[in-house]
């Protein structure tokens, strides 16, 4: 089944403390992205990566880095987590401009706490 | 700049009303827009899409039409159902771009 799965669902942790979260899709799609939703501000990108070793920052990229060694795996990483990072966050995944309508696959979302 | 905007919600309606969920957006040249619905507890999904201007696009009775001359892309279903009960985004993609931006969300409750 094509999907995008990211892990963990559900992370709890305090402030400063190293995490990463996992995303990977099995669709060959050679774009991704990580994006985060609040309320009231919809989704907002962090991060986007075009291609392996390709990566780009969106509209919100301060605090997060990400990395893409292998085409089907892009993990967010949280160096020093705070508590403004409280958010539900969404990788996706398509493949690249040469069909650019190409929709956006979603993976079920990782809803991060930090205290 | 390019961006969507979307009515508030939460829109709670009856099954089997008629639905209208209100998008506009701002975007130089030929954007493509979609919509997609996020059920509870999951990611989103692409409902519809349509790329140029008067595009109809349709999908689970769902509808939306591309005006360029209102910069409208409003949600329309004629009938809806306790399982269309969900979040709905509006989302553009600038021309020649990979980048997808989204509306706020709309929530959408519906009642037996």
């Amino acid at each position: 089944e094509a999907q995008v799965t990211q892990n963990p669902r559900y992370l709890i942790t305090v402030t400063g403390k190293k995490l990463t979260v996992t995303c990977s899709q099995n669709m060959n799609h050679e774009y991704m992205s990580w994006y985060r939703q609040d309320p009231g501000l919809g989704l907002r990108q962090i991060y986007y990566s075009m291609n392996v070793e390709v990566t780009d920052k969106g509209d919100v990229p301060e605090g997060y880095k990400v990395s893409r060694k292998e085409k089907r795996n892009f993990p967010l990483i949280l160096e020093s987590p705070s508590p403004n990072q409280t958010s539900l966050y969404f990788c996706a995944s398509s493949p690249l401009r040469a069909s650019y309508n190409s929709p956006l696959h979603f993976g079920n979302g990782t809803r991060l706490t930090v205290t | 700049g390019n961006s969507v905007t979307q009515m508030e919600g939460p829109v709670t309606l009856s099954e089997e009303a008629f639905l209208t969920i209100n998008c506009t957006y701002t975007a130089t040249g030929y954007p493509s827009l979609f919509w997609y619905v996020q059920y509870p507890g999951e990611g989103l999904q692409l409902l519809l899409k349509a790329t140029k201007a008067d595009d109809k696009g349709s999908n689970k009775g769902f509808e939306a039409t591309y005006r360029k001359e209102t910069t409208s892309f409003h949600l329309e279903k004629g009938s809806v159902q306790v399982s269309d009960s969900a979040v709905y985004f509006c989302a553009l993609r600038p021309y020649n771009t990979d980048k997808l931006i989204f509306g706020t969300g709309t929530r959408l409750q519906v009642f037996p």
